[in-house]
């Protein structure tokens, strides 16, 4: 079986320019999260989705990250515009719903804004 | 929110050493805390979790302690090998689907 699928693996932008991630999770997996990776860091938690609801979006800086979740599969995180301190990795990770169940994470999206 | 502290930062051990790897948490509510191995290039994967109602658990190679208490926990690897090389990264939740990492603990096995 797929684990968490992630594209693009690698994106260099401008900044100011506008730039979209994608993931696929898991099939069945209906929690979702997408994570903020700086060098040298631990993930940081931006937006978890259950099915298409945004349930927890505290830490997304909603004035230049929107996320979706159309029809609760696959997920897109755009930022728009870039700035140089968003170079970092963009972890996509799923589970299934419920308490304490393991997320599986995808490979990420290495961003570099110069 | 909870503050999730981890430490060394870096660690070298010879083949065949141990290595102890350890995590404070601010918050007591907390009541899971998974371990994640992360290789270059990849994602983070889970190696181990514990809950806050288990003081030990154990798999082959690799221990999880947890002292509720001082609010610890820590992560044990035994008979390391050069394949356990990574980073790895401790995790305390609350509700079970929020997850605050550590810092990150760059492992290096010298063969």
């Amino acid at each position: 079986e797929a684990g968490v699928v992630q594209s693009p693996r690698y994106k260099i932008i401008e900044k100011k320019q506008p730039v979209a991630f994608w993931c696929n999770p898991i099939s069945g997996h209906n929690t979702l999260y997408w994570y903020l990776q700086n060098l040298g860091q631990g993930p940081e938690l931006l937006i978890r989705y259950e099915n298409e609801e945004a349930v927890d979006d505290s830490q997304l800086p909603k004035d230049r990250f929107s996320a979706e979740r159309l029809k609760g599969v696959d997920s897109t995180l755009k930022i728009q515009p870039a700035e140089l301190g968003d170079s970092a990795v963009y972890l996509c990770a799923s589970s299934l719903q419920g308490m304490n169940t393991e997320a599986f994470f995808g490979q990420g999206t290495r961003l570099t804004v110069v | 929110g909870e503050n999730v502290e981890q430490h060394p930062s870096t660690l070298s051990v010879q083949e065949g050493d141990s290595a102890v790897i350890k995590c404070t948490y601010s918050d007591s509510a907390s009541n899971y805390f998974p371990w994640y191995k992360q290789e270059l290039g990849k994602g983070p994967q889970l190696i181990i979790d514990i809950r806050s109602n288990v003081g030990e658990k154990k798999d082959q190679r690799i221990a999880v302690t947890l002292n509720k208490t001082a609010k610890h926990f820590s992560l044990h690897i035994t008979e390391t090998q050069p394949e356990d090389s990574a980073v790895y990264f401790c995790a305390a939740s609350i509700t079970g689907n929020q997850f605050y990492f550590g810092t990150g603990t760059s492992l290096t096995v010298i063969p």
